[in-house]
């Protein structure tokens, strides 16, 4: 398995700033993921973090929105833009270790915005 | 791409009993099958997986089966606990043609447990 670990854990912003959330793996991946999952809701794909090159995104995602970086391997860190309360949610950093199908999830940032 | 649907919405059974969530794939190239086990506030854990050159896979109290010809699987666990309440999600990897994969999830069953 993997240690994902997410910084912060939680936060309460305020409309029109933005917050860049950090993830760390402890191990040898080869994807890593963003999601962002609603109260009550299933897990949403935002996008693919590729490593030295641009973020994959889903429909509906777009990069000025949530820019993506992914300097190494095991590091990467989502902005979320411009916050609205409609972007309150939890948003969820995932990594498919190298060499396996499994994919973990790490502990998850909890997102206000006022 | 892939469509992955799930049921129940939700499930309530008594301590002891078994308990199986259904879920269905449209992409017969998909190939992995994880399900995954969420409690309140906490992350998705893997519980079980199944790739597709196995029918069933089994790992104490909890079992993966998977049907290719008709695109379904199911998680079954048995001799249900208290501390198996959560919400279970199922997902299937997408195959795309540009030889990137991305799991799709299911909308997820919450799994109550009566002592």
């Amino acid at each position: 398995s993997a240690v994902i670990s997410q910084k912060p854990s939680r936060d309460i912003c305020q409309r029109g700033t933005s917050l860049t959330i950090q993830c760390q793996v402890d191990s040898q991946v080869t994807m890593m993921f963003w999601y962002r999952q609603q109260p009550g809701q299933s897990l949403t794909l935002i996008a693919t973090a590729n490593q030295g090159s641009e973020a994959t995104y889903e429909s509906g995602f777009v990069i000025d929105k949530f820019p993506i970086s992914r300097p190494n391997l095991t590091f990467s860190t989502l902005t979320v833009s411009n916050m609205s309360p409609e972007d309150s949610s939890i948003y969820l950093c995932s990594a498919k270790l190298a060499g396996s199908y499994e994919q973990y999830f790490g502990p998850g940032t909890r997102l206000t915005v006022t | 791409g892939e469509n992955v649907e799930q049921h129940p919405s939700t499930l309530s059974v008594q301590e002891g009993d078994s308990a199986v969530i259904k879920c269905t794939y449209s992409d017969s190239a998909s190939n992995y099958f994880p399900w995954y086990k969420q409690e309140l506030g906490k992350r998705p854990q893997l519980i079980i997986d199944i790739r597709s050159n196995v029918g069933e896979k089994k790992d104490q109290r909890i079992a993966v089966t998977l049907n290719k010809t008709a695109k379904h699987f199911s998680l079954h666990i048995t001799e249900t606990q208290p501390e198996d309440s959560a919400v279970y999600f199922c997902a299937a990897r997408d195959q795309m043609n540009t030889g990137f994969q991305k799991l799709v999830f299911g909308t997820g069953t919450r799994l109550l447990v009566s002592p």
